[in-house]
């Protein structure tokens, strides 16, 4: 089944941590999106991949890192300097540059203690 | 990233009744997609709109999209409980035509 999953669903990590999130998509989409989400709150973006070894910064990228060395692989790290790292972040794909739908993972709920 | 205003933010109904979401753009959209997210999962592709004054209908649900293409809106007819959960519309922006996300609707409805 094609999809993009990620992992783990809950995350628990103590303050001052870094901590990666993982997400992988076998959809052979170019364009690959990280969001966060606050309870009640709408999708905010924090980075995105176009291709391949290229990724930019989103709405709220300040304490966040990513990479983009594989097509299928695109791994968020909430770093120790993002001030309130709690949140449930979700990961989405697209075919890119068409205006296409985004197909979203199950989502990774972070806890910071 | 360009805004996009959604109304209202909750919305409680009951069963039976319809629903109605609004999104409004200041600038004009090339085209809108609409999301559901039901409760603790994740957000789904309902449909795309693009073209000025377009209707579409799923089922129960229609979605219109203005004349100016500024404005869309998510009507559900009878709601079900299974019509539960968040609506979110979507515009591309941005020179790599990310999605910006609208606050969201949250229907609950009530048996």
């Amino acid at each position: 089944d094609g999809g993009i999953t990620q992992s783990p669903k809950y995350l628990f990590r103590k303050e001052g941590q870094n901590v990666t999130l993982s997400c992988e998509q076998n959809l052979n989409h170019d364009a690959m999106y990280w969001y966060r989400q606050d309870p009640g709150q709408g999708l905010r973006l924090i980075y995105y991949s176009q291709i391949v070894n290229d990724f930019q910064k989103g709405d709220i990228a300040e304490g966040y890192s990513v990479s983009r060395e594989k097509k299928e692989s695109f791994p968020l790290t909430v770093t120790s300097a993002q001030k309130n790292p709690t949140a449930f972040y979700l990961c989405a794909s697209s075919i890119g540059g068409r205006d296409r739908e985004a197909f979203f993972g199950q989502g990774t709920r972070l806890t910071v203690v | 990233g360009q805004q996009v205003m959604q109304i209202p933010q909750y919305q409680h109904v009951q069963e039976g009744e319809d629903f109605t979401t609004y999104c409004n753009s200041s600038t004009t959209l090339s085209n809108i997609q609409w999301y559901k997210q039901r409760p603790g999962g994740h957000p789904v592709f309902l449909i795309q709109l693009v073209k000025s004054g377009e209707v579409k209908k799923q089922k129960r649900l229609t979605f219109q999209f203005g004349e100016a293409k500024k404005n869309s809106s998510l009507h559900i007819t009878a709601t079900q409980t299974t019509d539960v959960g968040t609506y979110f519309c979507a515009r591309p922006s941005g020179s790599a035509r990310q999605l910006t996300f609208g606050s969201g609707t949250q229907l609950t409805v009530l048996p």
